[in-house]
């Protein structure tokens, strides 16, 4: 049974950068297509973007200027950083796992909430 | 981006009813919808994809449709752990967009 856990720091600074992480358990991310969504009441579900083992991406235009994705299949390991956060960046931010090519989201993490406050 | 509406946005049910949420899009989208669960708290969950195949372990009393004017989720017989709020969620077109959900409430 594939796992996610999504970690990294809660509270972001407005302006700052936030930078998650989500770990894979129980399967070789080299078969799935890794993917980050969020959560907010003010947006629902966003669909961010996804990358593959290989370190290829797509990143939701919306996103594109501000967000990357990292790929480390040492430590079956994908993540995120997103720049110049703003309050609505606070949102309920899932790790996920899909096919190749990505469609639906197999797999989830269990969600991290992430506040943009100072 | 395509723009997926749900309706209605939240229904009441008893437990053993029938509950249909219907989904549109902004434009055509072929067969690539999905359906998914979210119970407060937790992460969505797959239940439907491509319209109507139903993803390992997902009880058959859920179904999914399409018609000539949007898709449909029905839960047969629901049961207490479906109570819960419902998502679509297109592929076709990039990127991926969802429904804004449909709460399904103990009546």
């Amino acid at each position: 049974q594939v796992q996610l856990q999504e970690s990294g720091p809660r509270l972001v600074r407005p302006s700052e950068t936030l930078s998650l992480t989500c770990t894979v358990s129980g399967d070789s991310i080299n078969t799935h297509s890794l993917m980050w969504i969020r959560q907010s009441p003010e947006k629902g579900l966003e669909w961010m973007g996804y990358i593959y083992f290989t370190g290829s991406s797509n990143i939701n235009p919306s996103l594109s200027s501000r967000l990357t994705m990292s790929v480390d299949t040492s430590k079956n390991q994908f993540s995120l950083r997103l720049t110049s956060v703003t309050a609505a960046d606070t949102a309920v931010y899932f790790c996920a796992a899909g096919d190749i090519p990505p469609n639906w989201a197999y797999y989830w993490g269990q969600g991290t909430l992430v506040t943009v406050s100072s | 981006d395509i723009r997926m509406t749900q309706s209605p946005s939240s229904v009441s049910a008893s437990v053993g009813d029938r509950v249909t949420v219907t989904c549109r899009a902004s434009q055509a989208i072929s067969g690539w919808l999905a359906w998914y669960q979210q119970r407060p708290g937790k992460a969505p969950k797959l239940l439907i994809y491509s319209v109507s195949t139903l993803q390992t372990g997902v009880p058959s009393r859920f179904s999914g449709s399409t018609s000539g004017t949007g898709f449909t989720l029905t839960i047969n017989d629901l049961q207490p752990e479906d109570f819960a709020t419902y998502y679509c969620q297109q592929t076709d077109t990039f990127p991926p967009t969802f429904g804004q959900g449909t709460k399904v409430e103990v009546k």
